[in-house]
């Protein structure tokens, strides 16, 4: 079963930021937290991971609260084509063990619009 | 060819008959996994591999065979389906270290969507 809580479906004007909540409140320490997306019809996204501190890259940042219980990721500028399922998962680092794979929930479906 | 590569992206099958998908990865990665996503329902995982060898189950039934001849290529054949085996199957791949705390993404296909009839 997935680990996280997010709310089913979100709106986002095109160019302004889109905020992403997630809960993971049973996370534990040695857990990361993962965010993924898909498109329509595609497959699945990396977009980025965190443990413990903020993380950005070229596509999103990752704010992850200081209890690690919940965390959001931004879309700084979001546009038409951010429209898309986003998952947030918390997964094992997997030390010692190959092909560890991904448990999916339902994620947030992110409508951007003009 | 670069990423991940699934054929045939559609597929129409009867209850009766053999089919295979496959999936290649042309990133050097040393793992790749089946995961099948049907109609309103989370991606599923099917089967993980690593190193070519077989590392988890998730108790998916036998009418589906896995098969992973080499690091770049996995299969899944398909053999006697239901209507309710119809999805999306995608395919990923991931470089994992076998020891420390590493962890690469995920890199997915875009998916074979398979309809049963």
């Amino acid at each position: 079963d997935a680990k996280t809580t997010q709310p089913p479906s979100m709106d986002c004007a095109e160019g302004r930021a889109a905020n992403l909540p997630c809960n993971h409140s049973t996370i534990s320490g040695n857990e990361y937290v993962y965010w993924y997306r898909q498109i329509h019809s595609q497959g699945p996204q990396y977009i980025i991971h965190g443990l413990k501190n903020n993380e950005t890259n070229e596509m999103a940042s990752l704010i992850i609260t200081e209890d690690r219980k919940s965390s959001t990721l931004i879309l700084p500028h979001a546009t038409l084509r951010d429209t898309a399922v986003y998952y947030c998962i918390v997964r094992l680092s997997p030390a010692n063990q190959a092909g560890t794979a991904l448990i999916f929930g339902k994620g947030t479906t992110l409508s951007v619009s003009s | 060819e670069t990423g991940v590569t699934q054929t045939p992206r559609h597929l129409v099958m009867g209850m009766t008959n053999k089919k295979s998908l496959k999936c290649e990865q042309h990133l050097g990665h040393n793992a790749m996994y089946w995961y099948k996503q049907s109609a309103k329902k989370p991606l599923e995982l099917m089967f993980v591999y690593s190193l070519e060898e077989r590392v988890e189950n998730n108790s998916v039934p036998s009418r589906f065979s896995p098969e992973c001849p080499n690091s770049s290529h996995l299969f899944l054949h398909l053999h006697t389906l239901q209507p309710e085996d119809s999805a999306l199957y995608l395919c990923a791949s991931s470089q994992e270290l076998l020891t420390g705390a590493q962890y690469y993404e995920q890199y997915f296909g875009p998916g074979t969507r398979l309809t049963v009839t």
